[in-house]
């Protein structure tokens, strides 16, 4: 069974504007740990954004957001105010003890 | 900076070579992981380690072996490469079990191509 699940392969948003990338997972464990990576055309993995499983309040930083519905099991990412520079493949992964999994990725791609 | 770096960052190999992936960090991390990734599946664990001369299975572990001797180093072996095998594979540290305050960080990956 998947582990993590993103549903969206691809998503366009309009320059400026925020967009949702959906993550669900599943998971038994009561303590993990939810990331989000960017991975542009060049192909190195970039840390965005990391919630835990413990943590009341939902994670940000700068732009990006987690939208944390943990009996949902569920942990959006929300980018605020798109860039150009946004365009990418978004990954979202959970860590149970020291395995980590990932999903297969939303390309997102920012439109002028 | 060098961070984590990996050698070498391409190699095509036949069927039934061996091959040894190196993967380096100078950051003094504990924790190194190799991944590889295909096309529409995005990262899958292969086999990681929690401190010098420990490993551990992964998601994905068969055909692949590691080693890791010397903190600073994770090795990742193919005995016998198989076209199944063709990927690209990153290999990722951290101080410790990941979180927020110590996430993963990853390599420019390896391009490995078997025929």
């Amino acid at each position: 069974a998947q582990k993590i699940t993103q549903t969206q392969p691809g998503m366009f948003v309009q320059e400026k504007e925020a967009v949702t990338l959906d993550c669900t997972y599943d998971t038994s464990d009561p303590s993990y740990g939810l990331f989000w990576y960017k991975q542009p055309s060049s192909g190195e993995m970039i840390f965005l954004i990391y919630q835990g499983s413990y943590d009341q309040q939902n994670a940000t930083e700068g732009r990006y957001s987690l939208n944390f519905q943990k009996a949902r099991k569920s942990a959006n990412l929300v980018i605020s105010a798109s860039q150009l520079g946004d365009s990418a493949m978004y990954f979202c992964a959970m860590r149970e003890g020291n395995d980590m999994r990932f999903g297969a990725g939303t390309r997102l791609t920012v439109k002028p | 900076n060098a961070g984590v770096t990996q050698t070498p960052k391409f190699r095509v190999l036949k069927t039934g070579q061996s091959m040894t992936l190196l993967c380096a960090q100078d950051m003094n991390h504990e924790y190194m992981y190799w991944y590889r990734q295909d096309p529409g599946m995005g990262l899958r664990l292969i086999h990681y380690s929690v401190g010098e001369g420990t490993t551990a299975k992964g998601e994905v572990p068969d055909g692949y072996n590691v080693s890791r001797l010397k903190k600073q180093n994770f090795l990742l072996g193919l005995e016998s490469a198989a076209p199944s095998q063709t990927s690209v594979y990153f290999c990722a540290s951290s101080f410790s079990r990941p979180n927020s305050n110590q996430p993963q960080h990853f390599g420019d990956g390896t391009r490995l191509s078997i025929l």
